[in-house]
């Protein structure tokens, strides 16, 4: 089965701090994105990755940046966190489809 | 751009009750087409798909169909369960977006009861 793994299940951050998410799986999969998952809104997709250090914006990814080091890792990087981040964070990687999600991680910005 | 919509909910059955999620799409061209659950506390999951149009995808006693005519995906299960209480999204990938981006609409809430 493929794993999704995400550093954190819940976070508690200050506004204006520098926030990493990170998300590994261990399935050799191209492709890595990040959702954020709002009430009303449903997922709504930040950034992806096709390959190492490649990244293309998805619908909303104002505030925020990503890094792809490692085929297996993708992080997001809010650089300035603020409170209209507080959300939950899901990652998601897939080699066609589908997508294989992360338990997510619920970020709280105080 | 592409686009999936669906009701939120949440929508309330008794157990064994017939249970329908509507969901219809906008997108170009022929896009492949999901139904994703979200149990309490987890990531979603695939549930079934469909790639073409007159596909029935099917899993666990979920079936939907994909119905060019009338953009939908309707997702449908003659006798739920308590245990199917989770969150239902209707999704699509492709063509116009590429095949790795998918489109998620904003769930629907299930809650059965006993």
């Amino acid at each position: 089965d493929v794993k999704v793994t995400q550093s954190s299940r819940y976070l508690v951050k200050r506004t204006g701090e520098k926030v990493f998410l990170e998300c590994v799986q261990d399935m050799d999969h191209e492709n890595m994105f990040w959702y954020r998952q709002d009430p009303g809104l449903g997922l709504r997709l930040i950034y992806f990755s096709y390959d190492v250090k490649m990244k293309e914006k998805g619908d909303i990814p104002e505030g925020y940046s990503v890094s792809r080091e490692k085929k297996e890792r993708f992080s997001l990087i809010l650089e300035s966190a603020s409170t209209n981040q507080t959300s939950m964070y899901l990652c998601a990687s897939s080699l066609a489809s589908p997508l294989h999600f992360g338990n997510g991680t619920r970020l709280t910005v105080t | 751009g592409d686009s999936v919509t669906q009701m939120e909910g949440p929508v309330t059955l008794s157990e064994e009750a017939f249970l329908t999620i509507n969901c219809t799409y906008t997108a170009t061209g022929y896009p492949s087409l999901f139904w994703y659950v979200q149990y309490p506390g987890e990531g979603l999951q695939l549930l079934l798909k469909a790639t073409k149009a007159d596909d029935k995808g099917s899993n666990k006693g979920f079936e939907a169909t994909y119905r060019k005519e009338t953009t939908s995906f309707h997702l449908e299960k003659g006798s739920v369960q308590v245990s199917d209480s989770a969150v239902y999204f209707c999704a699509l990938s492709g063509p116009s977006g590429g095949y790795q981006k998918v489109t998620f609409g904003i769930g629907t809430k299930l809650q059965v009861i006993p």
